[in-house]
């Protein structure tokens, strides 16, 4: 069984706190993504990586960033937490199935963090 | 970039009843469209998919439709049980970099 594993659960941080999660997965997958979730808003995406080092931009980056130092671990940095941020955060990883071919994501627990 | 809209947001049918999720994209080189489940505190999980080169795609009580033309696609659940209740995503994806695009879900209840 895939198994993507987020570090924390639940977290509660300040206003201006730099936030750490980390995700990793055991599955040698290729791809590694980062979601947030928000009622009436579905999963958007962050931030994904194809490969160790890589990194490109999803549909809402701003305020965050992301590192890729292993191929099994993908971590998203908040460095400056704000209220706006106090979200479900989703960390999921997918196979490489070839050019131009999307495989199925597997998801972790999500990690809900609150901002005060 | 792509944008995919899911409806309804909310959906309540009688148990036996069949249930539809309706979604629509925009970017015409999407290629992929999978469905996920998501129960309630769980991670989202693929329950099924389709690829552009298909049409229909059945699995048991559930089956999804693609029209590329219209740039949508739908989610068919037969026979609808109390455990098919979750949250349901609709999702497109152009293959480019495995980069996939959400609908907003759809909250499924399943009513004794």
């Amino acid at each position: 069984d895939v198994k993507v594993t987020q570090s924390s659960r639940y977290l509660v941080k300040r206003t201006g706190e730099k936030v750490f999660l980390e995700c990793v997965q055991d599955m040698d997958h290729e791809n590694m993504f980062w979601y947030r979730q928000d009622p009436g808003l579905g999963l958007r995406l962050i931030y994904f990586s194809y490969d160790v080092k890589m990194k490109e931009k999803g549909d809402i980056p701003e305020g965050y960033s992301v590192s890729r130092e292993k191929k099994e671990r993908f971590s998203l940095i908040l460095e400056s937490a704000s209220t706006n941020q106090t979200s479900m955060y989703l960390c999921a990883s997918s196979p490489w199935t070839g050019a131009g071919r999307t495989g199925e994501l597997f998801f972790g627990e999500g990690s809900r963090l609150t901002v005060l | 970039g792509e944008n995919v809209e899911q409806h309804p947001s909310t959906l309540s049918v009688q148990e036996g009843d069949s249930a539809v999720i309706k979604c629509t994209y925009s970017d015409s080189a999407s290629n992929y469209f999978p469905w996920y489940k998501q129960e309630l505190g769980k991670r989202p999980q693929l329950i099924i998919d389709i690829r552009s080169n298909v049409g229909e795609k059945k699995d048991q009580r559930i089956a999804v439709t693609l029209n590329k033309t219209a740039k949508h696609f739908s989610l068919h659940i037969t026979e609808t049980q109390p455990e098919d209740s979750a949250v349901y995503f609709c999702a497109a994806s152009s293959g480019g970099g495995n980069k996939l695009t959400f609908g907003t879900g759809t909250q499924l209840k399943v009513e004794l």
